[in-house]
């Protein structure tokens, strides 16, 4: 049982390039979630997936796009990275989205962005 | 809109020492509350967390008790060890927003010297 696992775990990109950052969750959860955690601000919502075949946007969702795959899978996509896009991003899933349940975390993707 | 604010870090302890992490919140319903932990180089997991107001949430020594009152959850230990040197978030997950996912302090580092 791998919890939520993500790759890669470091990346370099140009401006410009593109990526996607994968992540899967083998509890059968139904809820998955994208943040960004960047020095002194916390973790911020990027886009959600209530549940399979939704997708929803976060706090901060420009630049991103995502994709949830099957009910496992969830991806995260830079088209055209930016400077801005440099930070730690972390997967989550939860069994559903309502109040009090425990979200699980992936080990995060640290993405640089020159 | 919902925020969480707590206290400025690094907070440095000895060993054995008192700790108090103070955290307070806006929220425009009734939210749940959560402290989440993050170790070097990992992600987060969650501490422990309290669904209504005066519930108090425990794991590991760690306590903290929901105050509806003064919009507060403070996290305590009374007797800190080296291997609790970690990042400590404060988070809160409200229905009233409709947003199905976790609003996030900036998180206090945490550094107990032997």
């Amino acid at each position: 049982n791998a919890g939520v696992t993500q790759t890669p775990k470091f990346q370099v990109l140009k401006t410009g390039q593109s990526m996607t950052l994968q992540c899967a969750q083998d509890m059968n959860h139904n809820s998955m979630y994208w943040y960004r955690q960047d020095p002194g601000m916390g973790l911020r919502l990027i886009y959600y997936s209530a549940s399979e075949g939704t997708t929803d946007k976060g706090e901060v969702p420009n630049g991103y796009n995502v994709s949830r795959l099957n009910k496992r899978e969830f991806s995260l996509r830079l088209e055209s990275a930016a400077p801005s896009q440099t930070s730690v991003y972390f997967c989550a899933s939860s069994e559903e989205s309502g109040l009090g349940n425990e979200q699980f975390f992936g080990p995060g993707t640290r993405l640089t962005v020159l | 809109g919902n925020s969480v604010t707590q206290m400025e870090g690094p907070v440095t302890l000895s060993e054995e020492a008192f700790l108090t992490i103070n955290c307070t919140y806006t929220a425009t319903g009734y939210p749940s509350l959560f402290w989440y932990v993050q170790y070097p180089g990992e992600g987060l997991q969650l501490l422990l967390k309290a669904t209504k107001a005066d519930d108090k949430g425990s794991n590991k020594g760690f306590e903290a008790t929901y105050r509806k009152e003064t919009t507060s959850f403070h996290l305590e230990k009374g007797s800190v060890q080296v291997s609790d040197s970690a990042v400590y978030f404060c988070a809160l997950s409200d229905q009233g927003t409709g947003r199905r996912a976790l609003t996030f302090g900036s998180g206090t580092r945490l550094q107990v010297q032997p």
